[in-house]
């Protein structure tokens, strides 16, 4: 089944521990990238790659980072969270130059 | 830079109503358009698409014109059901690229 899968769905953490939210997609997509959802502001992207070791800062980068060492694959790290990153998270993929973004069922992030 | 504007708030109606969803953009160029739909605890699902100005998208009895004229891409539905209760998106992806620009949802609830 096609699919991105994140992990965890849930985690609730203190400020300043280093934690990574994992994303993997099995449709050998090369466009990955990362969205925080907060109430009243829709979808915001944070970072994405369009392919192995490329990436690049979305709308909201601060705080956050990323890597695409394999193509399925697309971390995000947040190394000193704080209470400001509370928030859902979702990471997407697509193919380039597609029309179909894919989702996945998103982390909910609190920071304490 | 590319934008996109729903309509303010939260919508409620009965099974079977009528429902209108105003979606407007600002963009440089040839966008593509989305609907995207997340149900309860689900990261976003394409609804429909429509890529170049007069298309209309549609799917599950959802409709969207394309109007470049008035810049707008607003959803509807002739008869809404109790499962039709999610938060619906609009979203534009730029022409070249495959970044989506989000517009901050609209919740929408239908009561029996």
């Amino acid at each position: 089944e096609a699919q991105v899968t994140q992990n965890p769905r849930y985690l609730i953490t203190v400020t300043g521990k280093k934690l990574t939210v994992t994303c993997s997609q099995n449709m050998n997509h090369e466009y990955m990238s990362w969205y925080r959802q907060d109430p009243g502001l829709g979808l915001r992207q944070i970072y994405y790659s369009m392919n192995v070791e490329v990436t690049d800062k979305g709308d909201v980068p601060e705080g956050y980072k990323v890597s695409r060492k394999e193509k399925r694959n697309f971390p995000l790290i947040l190394e000193s969270p704080s209470p400001n990153q509370t928030s859902l998270y979702f990471c997407a993929s697509s193919l380039m130059g597609a029309h179909e973004a894919f989702f996945g069922q998103g982390t909910r992030l609190t920071v304490v | 830079g590319n934008s996109v504007t729903q309509m303010e708030g939260p919508v409620t109606l009965s099974e079977e109503a009528f429902l209108t969803i105003n979606c407007t953009y600002t963009a440089t160029g040839y966008p593509s358009l989305f609907w995207y739909v997340q149900y309860p605890g689900e990261g976003l699902q394409l609804l429909l698409k429509a890529t170049k100005a007069d298309d209309k998208g549609s799917n599950k009895g959802f409709e969207a014109t394309y109007r470049k004229e008035t810049t707008s891409f607003h959803l509807e539905k002739g008869s809404v059901q109790v499962s039709d209760s999610a938060v619906y998106f609009c979203a534009l992806r730029g022409y070249g690229n495959n970044r989506l620009a989000f517009g901050k949802g609209n919740q929408v609830v239908v009561i029996p």
